[in-house]
């Protein structure tokens, strides 16, 4: 089953426009992460937040996360037409070592 | 280029026979993690190992196996295939355990079809 679920599940934008999308999860983290996708490609790891941080800064990427409500956001900012790809958030549970993914937003970035 | 090797690339396979997917992890990396990516099911977590020994299972199907050898390579083995079993199957590498150590290294899959 799936640990975590993003919202929304497609988005489109044009570029120049900020791009968001939100993670849910269920149960205690040590870290959650997000990674990107090229159609049919391997992951790339994106960043890293773990459960003590509250944001995180990387480039034009801006990540949150609220402990409280287990969910996390991704933002993109200025985004580019390279941007498009799908996206997903990763998480860690407690105790267990495996990454868990969830279900992925699929971003559209257009001229 | 992550540095973590799958073969082969592609594979085109009939219902019942049995595949051996094949990875290498990145240089250093102690821990290989095996994913399934379908359509309709998203990127589900099948085993990991670290240093040769099993860690953590996840919704792995008793006809799959895996093991990690001493060089530190991966194999994952699907047998009885069925349509279903049509997927991409992804191998990943960490130094260490993904709490502790942090982000997965992907490979670029081994795209499995079975007819």
């Amino acid at each position: 089953s799936q640990q975590g679920e993003e919202d929304p599940q497609a988005l489109s934008i044009q570029e120049g426009e900020n791009a968001t999308m939100n993670c849910s999860y269920k149960t205690s983290i040590n870290n959650l992460q997000w990674y990107r996708q090229n159609s049919g490609r391997g992951l790339v790891h994106l960043i890293l937040i773990r459960s003590n941080e509250r944001e995180k800064h990387s480039g034009r990427l801006r990540v949150t996360l609220d402990t409280s409500k287990k969910s996390s956001s991704l933002l993109i900012t200025a985004s580019r037409a390279a941007d498009t790809a799908s996206y997903f958030c990763a998480t860690d549970a407690v105790p267990a070592s495996k990454l868990t993914f969830g279900t992925g937003t699929r971003l559209q970035v257009t001229l | 280029d992550s540095g973590v090797t799958q073969t082969p690339k592609h594979l085109i396979t009939a219902t019942g026979q049995r595949v051996t997917l094949r990875c290498s992890p990145r240089s250093g990396d102690l821990s290989v993690y095996w994913y399934q990516q379908s359509l309709d099911q998203g990127l589900q977590f099948l085993i990991q190992y670290y240093n040769g020994e099993e860690r953590a299972k996840g919704n792995i199907l008793e006809r799959f196996s895996a093991q990690q050898f001493p060089d530190l390579h991966s194999e994952l083995n699907l047998s009885s295939l069925e349509l279903g079993d049509s997927a991409l199957y992804f191998c990943a590498s960490s130094e260490g355990l993904a709490g502790v150590t942090g982000e997965l290294f992907f490979g670029e899959g081994s795209r499995l079809t079975v007819l």
